[in-house]
């Protein structure tokens, strides 16, 4: 079936980095969505992605749609304290509103 | 205004017994769904509400999971002789009008079986 694979499964940064991370995918997707989640909390959609090498940007994040619409990318500029969390890709199944997940990336900030 | 809010926040329970869980979606969504996240995975879908009436249920498990939203707005995951297995985060999401990239997620409930 379709699966997501985000690397890397972690990051240590210092505050003030650049991140990047990825979701790939063997399945062609025709959308893919970035979400954060908080400790305690339900993720968050941060960008959605609806066309083949789109670049969208909201604020300091950064995301894009393979041209192959297999693989996208997330990058976080500047790092801040509050970036810590943990990151996911998703994508729709067949049907329009059903999600697939990826298993997500922890990002952690050195003090 | 209101988000979407999930009882209890935490829960443990025995093997063998028997839970449930709520959520209460935002108001006016006609849609809701639940999922189960683990430790170090992402959210896996168990069962879609559009309404009152489950039209996807092909996520649950085994018949020892059941939800129900019987008013088209609170609904209710019960789980029977809940066993080690079953311990995750049970999250809750609501949407407008159901399309994928509109849920909103509630906080979720921990369940712990010991």
């Amino acid at each position: 079936g379709q699966q997501l694979n985000q690397s890397p499964q972690s990051m240590f940064i210092q505050e003030g980095e650049d991140v990047s991370m990825n979701c790939t995918s063997s399945s062609i997707f025709n959308t893919w969505l970035w979400y954060k989640q908080d400790p305690g909390e339900g993720p968050v959609l941060l960008i959605a992605l609806y066309k083949a090498g789109e670049l969208t940007s909201n604020g300091r994040l950064t995301a894009q749609f393979g041209i192959t619409r297999k693989d996208s990318f997330l990058n976080i500029s500047a790092s801040i304290p509050s970036d810590v969390g943990i990151y996911f890709c998703a994508g729709p199944t067949d049907s329009n509103y059903q999600l697939i997940w990826g298993a997500g990336t922890k990002l952690i900030i050195k003090p | 205004g209101a988000g979407v809010s999930q009882t209890p926040s935490n829960k443990v329970t025995e093997k063998g017994k028997y839970v449930e869980l709520r959520c209460d979606p935002i108001s006016g969504h006609t849609a809701l769904y639940w999922y189960r996240q683990s430790l170090g995975q992402g959210p896996e879908f168990l069962i879609y509400f559009q309404g009152t009436g489950a039209a996807d249920d092909s996520g649950l498990p085994n018949d020892r999971f059941f939800a129900v939203r019987p008013e088209g707005s609170v609904s209710t995951l019960k789980i029977q002789r809940t066993e080690r297995g079953d311990s995750a985060v049970y999250l809750c999401a609501s949407s407008p009008s159901g399309f994928y990239n509109e849920q909103f997620f509630g906080p979720g409930t921990r369940l712990t079986v010991l």
